[in-house]
């Protein structure tokens, strides 16, 4: 079964503009992390936030955590073609990691 | 540092076969992950390693998935029979004990067609 659930499923944009991605999960984690995958290849990790905290940076990259709510957001900003890939969530509990379904985003040159 | 490896990359077998892949994880990582996915889902768990011990293997279809990591470095997961649905990528990946336990490195992955 899969713990977090990806929103949208996918997403296409103008090279240039902000990519908003959202994640929701059902029980507590210690941590939540999300990770690229290009087509045809391996995921790539991307970003951590710890269930303590709220915000955190990357690069073009900004994820929120609201454990409140039991969903986070991933934000690519200025975004390129190179960005064109699947995103998945995955929630940490224990020494267990647990993915989404995957947003499929298409950033058009 | 050299990533996580993987073979073969490609597989082709019709149902009834046997089929198993090979990992090579990063040195040092003691964590050992076995994910199946399946196209356009996202990644689910098949087995995890902790040096050559199972963690977990819960969602393991045990009748014809089997797996082990010898000497806590190498691994195989084997298929015997495959079925039709158990067409889908095979990814493999390793992370270090301790407070980064949970972040994964991936290999590129063993992608199985069953005919």
């Amino acid at each position: 079964s899969q713990q977090g659930e990806e929103d949208p499923q996918a997403l296409s944009i103008q090279e240039g503009e902000n990519a908003t991605m959202n994640c929701s999960y059902k029980t507590s984690i210690n941590n939540l992390q999300w990770y690229r995958q290009n087509s045809g290849r391996g995921l790539v990790h991307l970003i951590l936030i710890r269930s303590n905290e709220r915000e955190k940076h990357s690069g073009r990259l900004r994820v929120t955590l609201d454990t409140s709510k039991k969903s986070s957001s991933l934000l690519i900003t200025a975004s390129r073609a190179a960005d064109t890939a699947s995103y998945f969530c995955a929630t940490a509990a224990g020494n267990k990691l647990t993915f989404g379904g995957g947003t499929r985003v298409l950033v058009k040159p | 540092e050299a990533g996580v490896a993987q073979s073969p990359r490609y597989k082709i077998i019709e149902k009834r076969q046997s089929v198993a892949f090979w990992c090579n994880p990063i040195s040092g990582h003691a964590t050992l992950y076995w994910y199946q996915q399946i196209l356009g889902q996202g990644p689910k768990l098949l087995i995890q390693f902790q040096n050559n011990g199972v963690v977990d293997d819960s969602q393991l279809p045990k009748d014809r998935f089997s797996a082990e990591r010898l000497k806590g470095v190498d691994s195989t997961l084997k298929i015997q029979p495959a079925k039709l649905e158990d067409s889908a990528v095979y990814l493999c990946a390793s992370s270090l004990s301790g407070v980064e336990a949970n972040v994964l490195t991936f290999g590129a992955g063993s992608r199985l067609t069953v005919l």
